[in-house]
């Protein structure tokens, strides 16, 4: 059964600072692994999408790596802002065609 | 080219009521799936479908819960004799191709469900 773990739970910086979240997963037999973005009350926004056979994909400030054999994607942000405050969630998605997601990592950048 | 829709964004009902939930996916989207978010948790896969199919309903509560995709018309998530923990975020998504499992996953911006 797949699990998917954040680290850390909660993060806060002040603004300008690059920062790296943590995601593992423990079945590594994925197809693609998602970042997305949640702000308080409102939906998900897809940030990053990274294919089982790409090591990285960028967008903007945004960074995301995959080691799919150790189980473990990073999403790097570079110099943060207070816009960047919201929870990161990852996802991986396998055979079975639904996505698992971690529990989140909630970050705040104080001006 | 919208994007995938829910509605009503905001409900609220009474213990024992019935609440039904719709998305409709994105324009050519024949995958839907449904996840919950409870307060302070994470989002939990609750079932997969395709058009007039249950593809994966593992995440289902085995009573009062259950959802369909027509041939035409959303996709509905319908709850009976709600509870009070049944109060959560219900999110939908959408995906493009059949089989696909390298395609992106597309939500809605959800319905929160309180039940008084």
């Amino acid at each position: 059964k797949q699990e998917v773990t954040q680290i850390p739970a909660a993060l806060s910086v002040p603004e300008g600072e690059n920062l790296v979240l943590n995601c593992s997963f423990t079945d590594s037999a994925i197809y693609n692994l998602q970042w997305f973005r949640q702000d308080p009350g409102k939906g998900l926004t897809s940030l990053l999408l990274i294919q089982s056979s790409q090591r990285e994909q960028t967008s903007g400030r945004l960074n995301a790596s995959l080691d799919k054999s150790s189980g473990r994607s990073t999403l790097y942000i570079a110099a943060s802002q207070p816009g960047d405050s919201a929870t990161y969630l990852c996802a991986v998605r396998g055979n079975t065609g639904k996505l698992i997601f971690g529990q989140g990592t909630t970050l705040q950048v104080k001006p | 080219n919208a994007g995938v829709m829910q509605n009503p964004r905001h409900l609220v009902r009474r213990r024992g009521q019935e609440a039904r939930l719709r998305c409709s996916p994105m324009k050519g989207h024949s995958h839907v799936y449904w996840y919950r978010q409870l307060p302070e948790e994470g989002l939990k896969f609750m079932v997969y479908l395709q058009k007039e199919n249950i593809i994966d309903e593992s995440g289902m509560p085995k009573e009062r819960f259950s959802a369909e995709f027509p041939k035409e018309g959303p996709s509905i998530l319908r709850i009976q004799q709600v509870v009070r923990g049944d109060s959560a975020a219900y999110f939908c998504a959408s995906s493009l191709l059949a089989g696909d499992n390298t395609g992106e996953l597309f939500f809605g911006e959800g319905s929160r469900l309180t039940v008084l």
